[in-house]
């Protein structure tokens, strides 16, 4: 059972580009969850996302960012017209359902996102 | 608060001795604590968890323990491998009907052979 899928695992942006994360989950799940992580911090929750849903974006920036995750394909975050300040580190995790008692989400090995 | 623009705190254990990372965390309403592992160019691994109605869990070399009263929680690896050298998360969830995951900053772990 393949884990989480992130490609590209590196990504360089100039400025003013656009960047587009995928993030294929582990088969069977169906919840999918972004974070970004600077160096030396701790991650930093985005947003969570079902088939064709977003639940919750919270920790989304009110622009240039945005997410989905459609009925078929992996769950896209893509950022516009990047600036510096978006190098980091792009982790998604999955996990089997919204199940609280077992609550254990998979991490992907992480995009990370250069912009010059 | 974050730790934002700040190293991280090391910890340095020799190898086969017991190490305790720590955290406090900060929401009084936070019900279920998670400790990650990360290393070097990988995401967060999954170690071990604890609910708020448990102040103590064990696994396999690791123990977490949870004290409600200061907000702490404790990660102990007994007998520790340079295999255990990573950053070691705390992160905490609430049962808000929504889902948000607030890691801490990490603390990495250094283990001399």
């Amino acid at each position: 059972n393949a884990g989480v899928m992130q490609n590209p695992r590196h990504l360089v942006r100039r400025r003013g580009q656009e960047a587009r994360l995928r993030c294929s989950p582990m088969k069977g799940h169906s919840h999918v969850y972004w974070y970004r992580q600077l160096p030396e911090e701790g991650l930093k929750f985005m947003v969570y996302l079902q088939k064709e849903n977003i639940i919750d974006e919270s920790g989304m920036p009110k622009e240039r960012f945005s997410a989905e995750f459609p009925k078929e394909g992996p769950s896209i975050l893509r950022i516009q017209q990047v600036v510096r300040g978006d190098s980091a580190a792009y982790f998604c995790a999955s996990s089997p359902s919204w199940d609280r008692k077992a609550n254990e989400q998979y991490f992907g090995p992480g995009t990370r996102l250069t912009v010059t | 608060g974050e730790n934002v623009g700040l190293h991280l705190p090391t910890l340095s254990v020799q190898e086969g001795d017991n190490s305790i990372i720590n955290c406090a965390y900060s929401n009084s309403a936070s019900d279920y604590f998670i400790w990650y592992k990360q290393e070097s160019g990988k995401g967060p691994q999954f170690i071990i968890d604890i609910r708020s109605n448990m102040d103590k869990r064990q696994g396999q070399r690791v123990t977490v323990l949870l004290n409600k009263t200061v907000k702490h929680l404790s990660l102990q690896i007994a007998a520790t491998q340079p295999g255990d050298s990573a950053v070691y998360f705390c992160a905490e969830n609430e049962d808000t009907g929504g889902f948000k995951t607030i890691f801490g900053a990490g603390t990495r772990l250094f283990v001399k052979a």
